[in-house]
């Protein structure tokens, strides 16, 4: 069974500093992973996926992961944090059976 | 386009009540999904449906059922509320490829069960 965690559930970063969400996943064959954000009161939004292709991939408002097969993470980052980055992030993973699965989430914090 | 909606924001039941959460999509959508959100637990996948007239169970499906009679509604039932069915309900729409498509979500459902 495909499975993925967040092993912080509460993330602090000063704001201007670098950001890094942590996210590691379990699947047989190759994943597909994505990151969604979540603000207060409101719906997920799409932040990223990796589906194929290069290790790097950048998304919506500065953000970006790395696919590492090796360490089977898919970490989220940003070279410098903004206050209006702070929400809750899922990581998810799919492979295959059209459903994602999704992490407990990270609440990252960015004090100003 | 108003994307994915949810109807409605907000609901008080009594346990054994029964209600309908609707979801409606206007992007032409193949599947839809509904998931519930809880504290700690992230979100857990209720039913879904990969097309007009299909559905299927999740990871936490007793208790609801679905419906898809129209391609661009997905309503959730629950048949005889109980207080563990007391949670953030958010539904979802993607397009032909499944898996890999991106997720598009409503703004969510809160449901309280006394």
């Amino acid at each position: 069974a495909q499975s993925v965690a967040q092993p912080e559930d509460q993330v602090n970063v000063a704001e201007g500093n670098p950001l890094t969400v942590k996210c590691t996943y379990s699947v047989s064959g190759n994943p597909y992973l994505f990151w969604y954000v979540q603000y207060p009161n409101r719906g997920l939004q799409f932040l990223l996926k990796y589906i194929t292709g290069d290790n790097l991939v950048k998304g919506s408002y500065g953000f970006e992961a790395e696919f590492n097969k090796s360490q089977t993470s898919f970490h989220l980052k940003k070279p410098s944090a903004l206050v209006s980055d702070s929400a809750l992030y899922f990581c998810a993973v799919e492979r295959g059976n059209e459903k994602l699965t999704f992490g407990t989430g990270t609440r990252l914090t960015i004090i100003p | 386009n108003a994307g994915v909606t949810q109807t409605p924001k907000f609901r008080v039941l009594k346990t054994g009540q029964s209600m309908t959460l609707l979801c409606a999509q206007d992007m032409n959508h193949e599947y839809m999904y509904w998931y519930r959100q809880d504290p700690g637990m992230g979100l857990r996948l209720i039913h879904y449906s990969v097309g007009e007239g299909t559905t299927a169970k999740g990871e936490v499906p007793d208790g609801y059922n679905v419906s898809r009679l129209k391609k661009q509604n997905f309503l959730l039932g629950l048949e005889s509320a109980a207080p563990s069915q007391t949670s953030v309900y958010f539904c979802a729409s993607s397009g032909p490829n499944g898996g890999t498509d991106t997720q598009y979500f409503g703004p969510g459902t809160r449901l309280t069960v006394l």
